[in-house]
């Protein structure tokens, strides 16, 4: 089976920095996904990590290390739209697991 | 705008119905995926098609049931709802593979 854990909730400062960590436990492994959602709207892709590395679309950064099963998302410049919640996923044969995702809160 | 349709937005009825849910994926999408979000929880996968075929089963109960159309649309059927079936309902679509996936805006289902 597939497990993902994350943290529940982050609070970052705006205009700061935020890593939001993500450790997996799988049966086969093909990379990691990440996904944002607001609230009450729907999950919007991010990014994925085929291979080790840091793979870079603008603010957004993400992380992974199949040694160490681990990956972050890292968002630079946080602004107030950023408050969401975080999702790393783990996609398998056919399907994906996703975590139970962090809840990013940006203050002043 | 991901190019995923669902409807209906919201949708509310009584415990023992039966409702349909219905998803058109994006233009060339051959996979459609479904999901359910209870209240502050995770995506929970439930089923996956792919140009009409039944690829993968998630935690999907034996009340639901699923199925993709020829013109690539897929509805979710729930039957005998229970109160703990209220939930945000999403689909998803994507060419083939699984790991970038555009998700729908969701289906509010509210079982009273």
């Amino acid at each position: 089976g597939q497990s993902l854990e994350q943290p529940s909730e982050v609070t970052a400062v705006e205009g700061a920095i935020v890593q939001i960590n993500c450790t997996y436990q799988t049966s086969g492994f093909y990379g990691l996904s990440w996904y944002q959602q607001h609230d009450g709207g729907a999950p919007t892709f991010l990014s994925y990590n085929a291979l080790d590395g840091l793979e870079e679309t603008g603010r957004f950064s993400s992380f992974l290390s199949r040694s160490d099963s681990y990956g972050y998302l890292l968002l630079q410049e946080l602004q107030m739209k950023d408050s969401a919640s975080y999702f790393c996923a783990v996609p398998g044969y056919q399907k994906v697991t996703f975590g139970t995702g962090t809840k990013l809160q940006v203050i002043p | 705008d991901s190019g995923v349709t669902q409807t209906p937005k919201h949708l509310i009825t009584a415990t023992g119905q039966r409702v349909t849910l219905r998803c058109s994926p994006r233009s060339g999408d051959l996979s459609v995926y479904w999901y359910q979000q209870s209240l502050d929880q995770g995506l929970q996968f439930l089923i996956h098609y792919y140009n009409g075929e039944e690829r993968a089963k998630g935690n999907i109960l034996e009340r639901f049931s699923a199925q993709q159309f020829p013109d690539l649309h897929s509805e979710l059927n729930l039957s005998s709802l229970e109160l703990g079936d209220s939930a945000l309902y999403f689909c998803a679509s994507s060419q083939g593979g699984v790991e970038t996936q555009y998700f729908g805006p969701g289906t509010r289902l509210l079982v009273l």
